[in-house]
C-alpha cells in the first residue's frame, strides 16, 4: 500500500545552517506530495506541495522537488531560523484512493539554536 | 477567513462523561475531517465528511460519534472514553471531494486542535 518514510529526528541545527529532511514514498498511481509543518501547540499548516513529477514546491525559503525516479520529496532550506523550530510531516495524497486524503510520515522534529 | 476554529482548546473528562468537540469553518469547504494525533506521532484519519455526508469511517470505535449539522460545522461527540483515547484531536477542511467521496489533491486546512485528557 501507499506509505511515506521520513528521516528520524530530532534534528538540531544552529541558526543559518542548511537543512535537509529526507522523505521517500511508496505509492501506486500518481500521488501528490506535501510537506506540512506543526508548530508547538498548534495544528498542521501546509508548507508546500507538488502534484506531478519534477514539480518544485517552495514557500518561506523551503523547497522540495518531486523526484519520481527516486520516489523522493526531500525538504531543504538554505538558512534556517529559530522560528523554523517545529515538527515537519511529509505526506502523500492519492487522488484515486478512497481511504482518506493524506498519508503522513512519522514527522521530524527540528530544533534551531541561536 | 482562512481559519478552521476548534473548541474547546483543552478538555479533561472522566470515563463516564459525555462531551462534544466542535469545529467550524467559513471558507465554503465541502469536505471536513477528524484526525487523532498521539504525542510524537503523525495524525491518523478518523472520519471524513463530504457534502455533509459521512464518506469515510476508519473503523473508529462507536464511543466516538461524528456529526455534520451543516456545511460549516463538524462535531465529534464523545461518550464512555478510555484513558488511551487521550490525544490531540484535529479538525481539517478542504474545498471539495468528488461526488463519490474520493480524495482530491486539495489542500487541507487544519484547526489548532483540542487536547483531550481522559481520566
Amino acid at each position: 500500500g501507499n506509505s511515506v518514510t521520513q528521516m528520524e529526528g530530532p534534528v538540531t541545527l544552529s541558526e543559518e545552517a542548511f537543512l535537509t529532511i529526507n522523505c521517500t514514498y511508496t505509492a501506486t498511481g500518481y500521488p501528490s506530495l506535501f510537506w506540512y509543518v506543526q508548530y508547538p501547540g498548534e495544528g498542521l499548516q501546509l508548507l508546500l506541495k507538488a502534484t506531478k513529477a519534477d514539480d518544485k514546491g517552495s514557500n518561506k525559503g523551503f523547497e522540495a522537488t518531486y523526484r519520481k525516479e527516486t520516489t523522493s520529496f526531500h525538504l531543504e532550506k538554505g538558512s534556517v531560523q529559530v522560528s523554523d523550530s517545529a515538527v515537519y510531516f511529509c505526506a502523500l495524497s492519492d487522488p484515486w484512493r478512497s481511504q482518506g486524503n493524506l498519508i503522513f510520515g512519522k514527522g521530524t522534529k527540528l530544533s534551531v539554536k541561536p | 477567513d482562512t481559519e478552521v476554529t476548534q473548541t474547546p482548546k483543552h478538555l479533561v473528562m472522566g470515563m463516564t462523561n459525555k462531551k462534544s468537540l466542535k469545529c467550524e469553518q467559513h471558507m465554503g469547504h465541502r469536505a471536513m475531517y477528524w484526525y487523532k494525533q498521539k504525542a510524537k506521532k503523525p495524525p491518523e484519519l478518523m472520519f471524513v465528511y463530504s457534502y455533509e455526508k459521512l464518506s469515510i469511517n476508519e473503523s473508529v470505535p462507536s464511543r466516538f460519534s461524528p456529526e455534520c449539522p451543516n456545511s460549516s460545522l463538524l462535531n465529534l461527540h464523545l461518550h464512555a472514553l478510555q484513558p488511551e483515547d487521550s490525544a490531540l484531536y484535529l479538525c481539517a477542511s478542504s474545498r471539495r471531494r468528488t461526488n463519490t467521496g474520493e480524495a482530491t489533491n486539495e489542500k487541507l486546512f487544519f484547526g489548532s486542535g483540542t487536547q483531550l485528557s481522559v481520566l
